[in-house]
């Protein structure tokens, strides 16, 4: 079993659907992150919960909405999405721990979305 | 803020080695990690410096000169399975962020 298992690993959905993205991390982390991959641009942080509490927002339009029940489950509720964002979902996990380099990510193998 | 340089594409041959430089501004370093990342598949975590000089792992080493806000990936005796995106990201910041580069993909030709 992976580490991080990310489904579904493909979605297709209109501008009116209500659609959800799961992650589970099997790794006992204490952080979980969404990152969103678009062609020839960089990995562009979503959110961040710690410890289920959410510590980041980078900005994110309100269409998209996270939901972390627990340290293992992290979703991505999706809502009116727009064709832009098209793009390979990734989540990941890490140990937070008293250092400041904040531990290396384990990333699952996305979701790739595609809005119609 | 945060901004990280990376070329964009590069290409090698199998066998010989090839540096793959990343340049970054940011506040607040708390280190640089580079992770390789096959198409259609999750990026896996390669290296992390966070004190200048190099850090050799087998065929990987990885170089950081943090007084230049330069970094290095050093892949040596290079291999068909090599060829991958290599993505270098930056921790720092006010609020101690990992954000990454565009990535350079980089093609091993025999």
């Amino acid at each position: 079993e992976t580490g991080v298992t990310q489904t579904p690993r493909h979605l297709v959905m209109g501008m009116t659907n209500k659609k959800s993205l799961k992650c589970e991390q099997h790794l006992g982390h204490n952080a979980m992150y969404w990152y969103k991959q678009s062609a020839k641009k960089p990995l562009e942080l979503m959110f961040v919960y710690n410890f289920k509490e959410q510590t980041e927002n980078n900005s994110v339009p309100s269409r998209f909405s996270p939901e972390c029940p627990n340290s293992s489950h992290l979703f991505l509720h999706l809502h009116t999405l727009q064709p832009e964002d098209s793009a390979l979902y990734l989540c990941a996990s890490s140990q937070v721990t008293s250092g400041r380099w904040g531990g290396e990510l384990f990333f699952g193998e996305g979701s790739r979305l595609t809005v119609l | 803020g945060q901004n990280i340089d990376q070329p964009t594409e590069m290409t090698a041959t199998e066998g010989a080695i090839v540096q793959i430089n990343c340049t970054y501004q940011t506040s607040g370093f708390n280190g640089l990690f580079w992770y390789q990342q096959h198409a259609g598949e999750a990026p896996t975590f390669l290296s992390y410096n966070v004190l200048d000089g190099l850090e050799e792992k087998g065929r990987f080493s990885s170089f950081l000169s943090r007084s230049k806000g330069y970094s290095y990936l050093l892949l040596k005796e290079l291999q068909m399975k090599d060829s991958a995106s290599y993505l270098c990201a930056v921790r720092g910041g006010a609020t101690n962020k990992l954000i990454f580069g565009t990535g350079t993909l980089l093609a091993v030709q025999p």
